[in-house]
């Protein structure tokens, strides 16, 4: 069975840091990887989709990066503020379905 | 532009009454998924449907159904609500496996509220 962790669950940054949020899986047998953000009270934005035969994908100040052999996959948000606060979560497709990791919280303080 | 609507965006329900959460999509995907999300659960699968007729069980489909009759709707219906499935439910859409850009997108979810 997949199973997804994200480390850390919560995170505090001042604004203007570089950060990192990491997403582990257990099976490697994935077709692709997708973060997400959601907002307080609201669904899910997707953010970045990586297919398992790319290595990473950019949108912005948003980079996300994809090693299957180790099964981790890293958010790397530049220059981060306060708009940027949310829960990131990643969602691994394999088959037809997703599992979903728990979610890190971000808060970029002013 | 396409989306993907849930309705009602709140609901509160009295225990052992059947209700039904919509969710329409216009992106004219094959793929159509329910989820719930609990605080210290995350998004977990209730049921998801490749296509008209077709309905499968997700991780936890008890005391859930959907039927999928057209590709735009599957409802989920709660049969005889219990407290236990007062969560947030989200619905979600994607284009068939083949097609490279796999990519999920979600309604804006419902608050079901069971009393």
């Amino acid at each position: 069975k997949q199973e997804v962790t994200q480390i850390p669950a919560a995170l505090s940054v001042p604004e203007g840091e570089n950060l990192v949020l990491n997403c582990s899986f257990t099976d490697s047998a994935i077709y692709n990887l997708q973060w997400f953000r959601q907002d307080p009270g609201k669904g899910l934005t997707s953010l970045l989709l990586i297919q398992s035969s790319q290595r990473e994908q950019t949108s912005g100040r948003l980079n996300a990066s994809l090693d299957k052999s180790s099964g981790r996959s890293t958010l790397y948000i530049a220059a981060s503020q306060p708009g940027d606060s949310a829960t990131y979560l990643c969602a691994l497709n394999y088959g037809q379905n997703f599992v979903f990791g728990p979610g890190t919280r971000l808060s970029v303080l002013p | 532009d396409a989306e993907i609507t849930q309705s009602p965006r709140h609901k509160i329900t009295e225990t052992g009454r059947q209700v039904t959460l919509a969710c329409h999509q216009t992106w004219n995907h094959n793929n159509m998924f329910w989820y719930r999300q609990d605080l210290g659960h995350g998004l977990r699968l209730i049921h998801y449907s490749y296509g008209v007729q077709d309905t499968n069980k997700g991780e936890v489909s008890d005391g859930y159904s959907v039927s999928r009759s057209n590709t735009e709707d599957l409802p989920l219906t709660l049969e005889s609500a219990a407290s236990s499935q007062t969560s947030v439910y989200f619905c979600a859409s994607s284009e068939n496996p083949t097609v490279t850009a796999y990519e999920q997108y979600f309604g804006p979810g419902t608050r079901l509220t069971v009393t």
